[in-house]
């Protein structure tokens, strides 16, 4: 158990549909980060935040969007869904201190299902 | 962002010892060599990180010559249970270049 909490872990929807996909970093963690992970794809950075700012920017869709939480939680919403949307979606978080090193703490997972 | 290339898949059997090994030519001063292991459907999970010469864990060793432009995750003694695909991450925490998962090498050990 990483400590990083993903809901839902399953979710199906449909094109054209909207969903908010929710993380919890582990206890102490400023940084969430979001991950997309299909098939085809592999695992694709999408978008850092640190301490409820926007650090850092991936292949982030215009159609996705995340904030972060005065909580520290982070949601992941994405809108006019698309069939190549379906996919696994991670979130991650980690101390991110001043130092250049560090890890990632992976949670399950959101697999999204777009029919 | 340091480029890594990676072998796309590796065969052993049990027991036996695995490098594998990441090139990373255009590696910056401040960048580290993290690796990570990831089962089907499961995030991955941090194995080793290491900035030159060799780092050793409970679980694997990192070998980075001088030059940087190369590193080696060995894996002693592997068993069934580390099937799963292996990255090499080079970058810099502080500057969020640390975060670009290649593709990756699949591992695929046997009986």
């Amino acid at each position: 158990d990483s400590g990083v909490t993903q809901t839902p872990k399953h979710l199906i929807t449909a094109t054209g549909q909207r969903v908010t996909l929710r993380c919890s970093p582990r206890s102490g963690d400023l940084s969430v980060y979001w991950y997309q992970q299909s098939l085809d794809q592999g695992l694709q950075f999408l978008i850092q935040y640190y301490n409820g700012e926007e650090r850092a920017k991936g292949n982030i869709l215009e159609r996705f969007s995340a904030q972060q939480f005065p909580d520290l939680h982070s949601e992941l919403n994405l809108s006019s869904l698309e069939l190549g949307d379906s996919a696994l979606y991670f979130c991650a978080s980690s101390v991110e201190g001043q130092g250049r090193t560090g890890e990632l703490f992976f949670g399950e997972g959101s697999r999204l299902t777009v029919l | 962002l340091a480029k890594t290339t990676q072998p796309i898949s590796m065969d052993s059997y049990e027991g036996q010892e695995v490098n594998i090994t990441c090139s990373h030519n255009n590696i910056a001063t401040n960048d580290y060599i993290t690796w990570y292991q990831q089962f089907p459907s499961q995030g991955p999970r941090f194995i080793i990180q290491g900035y030159k010469t060799k780092v050793t864990n409970e679980v694997a060793s990192l070998f980075i010559p001088a030059d940087r432009k190369s590193s080696t995750l060995s894996l002693p003694r592997v068993s069934l249970s580390d099937t799963a695909v292996y990255y090499c991450l080079v970058g810099d925490m502080k500057a969020g270049t640390a975060l670009i998962f290649g593709k990756g090498t699949t591992l695929s050990v046997s009986s």
